[in-house]
């Protein structure tokens, strides 16, 4: 069942570009993570928000959770070629016990 | 170092033909979990376990057991794979459920021909 969809599916920008990736959902999540995943590797943590209207930021990277706890967005100013990879949004509905993972938005930051 | 290894990391083998993917943890995490990765379907929970002998399905158990025998170890294990089950697999770890960061080791790249 995909609960998380995300959007755009593929992005390609030229290095110093600002982006936004989106992960919406129709059910309520008790924390949402991100993760970012490179080539041959498995994924890696960037934040986990767990309150609604909540934002972190990372350096470059903005994370922000819904006030309604169904969707999230991921926002990076000045893009560097080092952020190239897959950008994955995973979270757990209420008390279940499984990870949903979105599909993820392939990105790629060009020189 | 804190890791999650997996092995092999690469697999080619015929239908039928059982195998296991091993997945050790170093952490003394509680949770435990396989997904699997195929392109343009994303990564999907395949088991997960929460403790020692306390195992449970995720999004695409069909053709696949686990077992939790020991904290460390989650092994896959395939009994009959089959053509389908070709896919990119990864085990991950965690302190516990919800909000925390799973660890996820560098995956197996499995064939079944």
């Amino acid at each position: 069942t995909q609960l998380l969809e995300q959007s755009p599916q593929f992005l390609s920008i030229q290095e110093g570009e600002n982006l936004t990736v989106y992960c919406n959902s129709s059910s309520v999540f008790s924390s949402l993570q991100w993760y970012r995943q490179e080539p041959g590797e498995g994924p890696v943590l960037l934040v986990t928000v767990v309150t609604g209207g909540e934002v972190k930021k990372l350096k470059r990277l903005t994370f922000q959770f819904g006030d309604a706890r169904k969707d999230s967005s991921l926002h990076i100013t000045a893009a560097q070629t080092g952020d190239t990879g897959l950008y994955l949004c995973a979270g757990w509905v209420g008390s279940g016990y499984a990870l949903n993972f979105g599909k993820g938005t392939s990105l790629l930051v060009t020189p | 170092e804190a890791q999650v290894t997996q092995n092999p990391r690469y697999l080619i083998t015929v239908t039928g033909k059982k195998l296991t993917v091993t997945c050790s943890q170093n952490m003394n995490h509680e949770y435990m979990s396989w997904y699997r990765q195929d392109p343009g379907l994303g990564l999907r929970q395949i088991y997960y376990s929460m403790n020692v002998e306390v195992t449970d399905k995720g999004d695409v158990p069909e053709g696949y057991k686990v077992s939790r025998k020991e904290k460390r170890n989650f092994p896959l294990i395939l009994e009959s794979p089959s053509p389908n089950q070709t896919s990119l697999y990864f085990c991950a770890s965690s302190l516990a459920l919800s909000s925390y960061e799973q660890y996820f080791g560098p995956g197996t790249r499995l064939t079944v021909t």
